[in-house]
Formats: structure tokens, sequence, C-alpha cells
């Protein structure tokens, strides 16, 4: 059965710091992953899909690499903002069709 | 706007009362999806439609009936409202049930069982 873990739970860092999150899963046979990004009391909010034959992807001052051999994805976010502040959940799409979804990093990024 | 709506956003009741959670998508996705997240903020599957037909249907409580009139509409029904039923109810749509498609969501429904 697949499972999805996220380290750190909760991370807090100044205005302007490079940032990783990690992102692991225990079966590599995946059709993609994929990170989201929740504000309080708000939906999910699609930021990168990685393929499951990509091994990374990149949007403004986010980039997420997928290593499927060895379970693992990150999420890099560089010279973070306050409005980077969020939760971000990472997901792996599985065979049928439904996202396995890990717990979140609760990011506050203080100005 | 081109989205997944939810209504509605919050419903507050007592226990053992039945209440229901509709979900339109005008993306033209085949697939939809309803997803829980619990208190501990933990999402969960709970049930898959494509073509109106269901294809995931976890380890759900039979209180819960989805019901998909068509494919761009699935509604959740919950029957018999429990305290653990509260959670945030999340609707989602893909195009395909498999393969390298995106799910986008829905703002969620936050259900609060008094």
């Amino acid at each position: 059965k697949q499972e999805v873990t996220q380290i750190p739970a909760a991370l807090s860092v100044p205005e302007g710091e490079n940032l990783v999150l990690n992102c692991s899963f225990t079966d590599s046979a995946i059709y993609n992953l994929q990170w989201f990004r929740q504000d309080p009391g708000k939906g999910l909010t699609s930021l990168l899909l990685i393929q499951s034959s990509q091994r990374e992807q990149t949007s403004g001052r986010l980039n997420a690499s997928l290593d499927k051999s060895s379970g693992r994805s990150t999420l890099y976010i560089a010279a973070s903002q306050p409005g980077d502040s969020a939760t971000y959940l990472c997901a792996v799409r599985g065979s049928q069709g439904n996202l396995i979804f890990g717990k979140g990093t609760k990011l506050s990024v203080k100005p | 706007d081109t989205a997944v709506s939810q209504t509605p956003k919050y419903l507050v009741t007592q226990m053992g009362n039945d209440k229901s959670i509709k979900c339109e998508q005008n993306l033209g996705h085949d697939t939809m999806y309803w997803y829980k997240q619990d208190s501990k903020k933990f999402l969960k599957i709970m049930f898959s439609y494509n073509n109106k037909e269901l294809i995931i249907n976890e380890t759900v409580p039979n209180r819960f009936s989805p019901k998909s009139p068509d494919k761009a509409h699935l509604n959740l029904h919950i029957n018999s409202l429990e305290l653990g039923d509260s959670a945030v109810y999340f609707c989602a749509s893909s195009q395909g049930s498999a393969g390298a498609n995106v799910l986008t969501f829905g703002a969620g429904s936050r259900l609060t069982v008094l």
C-alpha cells in the first residue's frame, strides 16, 4: 500500500532564504507526482506536476524534482517571501488514478 | 470561470441529520473525486467516478452515498451524521481516471456536526 511521507512537518524561515521540502513514497510504481499549496481555510492549488518519466519541473521560483527509483521528490523554493507561507502537500498518483497525499509541510516565512 | 465548484462552503448540522454536498465542474473532465480532510489535515480519497461509473470506493461507511447524475456532477449524500464526520470535504476532477492528468480541486466544504 502506497504511503507518502513529508519532512519536515513544519518549517519557519526568514524572508529571502532558499528552502527545500521533502517528500518520499514507498511504491515507485506511480504515474506522476503533484505538489499542492493549501492556504488556511482554502482549497488546494496545484503548483507543479511531474510525470513519472520526468526528473524535474520548474515554475517561477519553484523547482520540483523526482527520483522515482528511490521514491523521493523535493520542492525547492528560491528567495522565499511571506506570501509563500502555506501548507505544501505532496501527492502521488497511483494505478487507480486517485492521488495519495502526504500530511504536508507547514511553511512560515517571516518578514 | 472554469472551475470545480462545491456547495455549500460551510455546513453546520446536528447529529443524526442527513445532508448533501454538491459538486459541479465545467472543465469537461470525465472523472470526479471526493476527498476528506480530517482535523489533522490529512487528505484521503473517498470515492471516484469516471463517466458516471464508480471506480474507487475506499473504506467509507455506507452512510456516505455518492451520486453522479452526469459526468459534470458528483454529489455526496451523508445519512445519520456523526460527530466524526466533521471534516472538510473536497471535490476534484480530472480528464481520465489514470495516467498523466492533473487533478483540479474545489475550494472545499467544511462540515461541522454538533
